[in-house]
């Protein structure tokens, strides 16, 4: 089956250490998302690309970079985690030709910064 | 700017009973509308979508959102939930444009009680 995986699913890190969150996808899809998950706050977009020449920033891009490796692979990196970096991140892909871009989401990976 | 308002962050209902979540958006253009799902510790997944034609959509478990354009509202209802049907569940718009993003809301979570 076509799918978003991610790696690692859970990872507990400490404070000041820098940290890859890898994305993989099989669907074939141009456009990729990373997302982190707050109780409470729903959904926030860090940075997104679609294509392997073209990453832009979200909304909270501060603190976190990115890395689009070929189309099917999309990193994002914690260069210094920090303690309110504590969340679930979700990778999402959208195929080029989806007009109303409908996502479809990895499992995410539950990050803990101590 | 588009936004997403889900008027109740947790909806606590009994099993057999009726619910719906609440969905309201904020947009001048037309719009694509989806409901996702997020069960305990799992991805989100797409439960349904609104991007023309009938205002009533249905999902394949017994969901179902109609889209009301002049309210600017997509609530979710299901008429009997189950016990499985205890998720969050997150609203989001697009407006179909070259940002290609989606806007979520911050979830609302379903406790389904025996």
């Amino acid at each position: 089956d076509a799918d978003v995986t991610q790696t690692p699913r859970n990872r507990i890190t400490k404070t000041g250490k820098r940290i890859m969150l890898e994305c993989s996808q099989t669907k074939g899809h141009d456009r990729m998302y990373w997302y982190r998950q707050d109780p409470g706050l729903g959904l926030r977009l860090i940075y997104y690309s679609f294509d392997v020449k073209d990453i832009n920033k979200g909304e909270i891009s501060d603190g976190y970079s990115v890395s689009r490796q070929a189309q099917a692979k999309f990193s994002l990196s914690l260069e210094s985690a920090i303690p309110n970096q504590t969340a679930l991140y979700f990778c999402a892909t959208s195929p080029r030709e989806s007009s109303y871009n409908e996502q479809f989401f990895g499992p995410g990976t539950r990050l803990t910064v101590l | 700017a588009q936004s997403v308002t889900q008027l109740d962050s947790q909806v606590p209902v009994f099993e057999e009973a009726p619910v719906e979540l609440r969905c309201n958006y904020s947009s001048s253009v037309s719009v694509y509308l989806f409901w996702y799902v997020q069960y305990p510790n799992q991805g989100l997944q797409l439960l349904l979508k609104y991007l023309s034609g009938s205002t009533l959509v249905e999902s394949i478990n017994g969901f179902e959102a109609e889209f009301n354009k002049s309210q600017t509202s997509f609530h979710l209802r299901k008429p009997s939930v189950h016990i499985s049907d205890t998720a969050e569940y997150f609203c989001a718009v697009s407006d179909g444009g070259s940002n290609y993003k989606l806007t979520f809301g911050k979830g609302t979570l379903l406790t389904v009680n025996p």
